[in-house]
């Protein structure tokens, strides 16, 4: 099992371009969550979702959307990229019930 | 709302023993979570203490008291390896959301 992957794992963006972040889990997990990391802060949740179709607010949505059109799949959307949003994104997974989440190995985006 | 409250930075001599503190005020509290992170890696998860007292796996144990709204993570034996960011969290919602700590940088020292 491959676990969580990410893609892509590095990327640099100019203010004002699109971008798509891809999640992918193989552990039949039902939620999934987006989370940014800035220097010295812990994780900060994004967006997340409980199943296939299902999408919600976390703490820091502001120029991101998501969509989970497969179970299996969790994209993470910047429409128009700001230097705020430079940051290690990291996606994550947990079998429902659990406790334990499943990390991707994260995408570091800088934004000029 | 929620906020989990950790001492930014700790250094400890290899072979000593650590605790990691975690205070948090939170309007539903399901339990309390530990995760370790290595710089430039991604999160791993430690433990998790749904009742209060203490949880012991290997060289790590978690403690969690709900009537104090404190938990703390016990690193014995300490090794190099261990040098690390360690994150407390706290599952909410029926682990739906979770909310993490601010973090503590581990130092391991000879």
């Amino acid at each position: 099992n491959a676990g969580v992957t990410q893609t892509p794992k590095f990327r640099v963006l100019k203010t004002g371009q699109s971008m798509t972040l891809l999640c992918a889990q193989d552990m039949n997990h039902e939620y999934m969550y987006w989370y940014r990391q800035d220097p010295g802060m812990g994780l900060r949740l994004i967006h997340y979702s409980v199943g296939e179709g299902t999408t919600a607010k976390g703490e820091v949505p502001d120029g991101y959307n998501v969509s989970r059109l497969k179970k299996q799949n969790f994209l993470l959307g910047l429409e128009s990229a700001a230097p705020s949003q430079t940051s290690v994104y990291f996606c994550a997974s947990t079998k429902s019930g659990s406790n334990e989440q499943f990390f991707g190995p994260g995408t570091r985006l800088t934004v000029l | 709302g929620q906020s989990l409250e950790q001492p930014s930075e700790v250094t400890a001599v290899e072979g000593a023993i650590v605790q990691i503190n975690c205070t948090y005020q939170t309007s539903g509290f399901y339990g309390l979570s530990w995760y370790q992170q290595h710089d430039g890696g991604a999160p791993t998860f430690l433990s998790y203490n749904a009742l209060d007292g203490l949880e012991e796996t290997g060289r790590f144990s978690s403690f969690l008291s709900r009537s104090d709204s404190y938990g703390y993570l016990l690193l014995q034996e300490l090794q190099m390896k261990d040098s690390a960011s360690y994150f407390c969290a706290n599952p909410s919602g029926g682990y739906q959301k979770v909310t993490f700590g601010t973090g503590t940088k581990l130092q391991v020292i000879p």
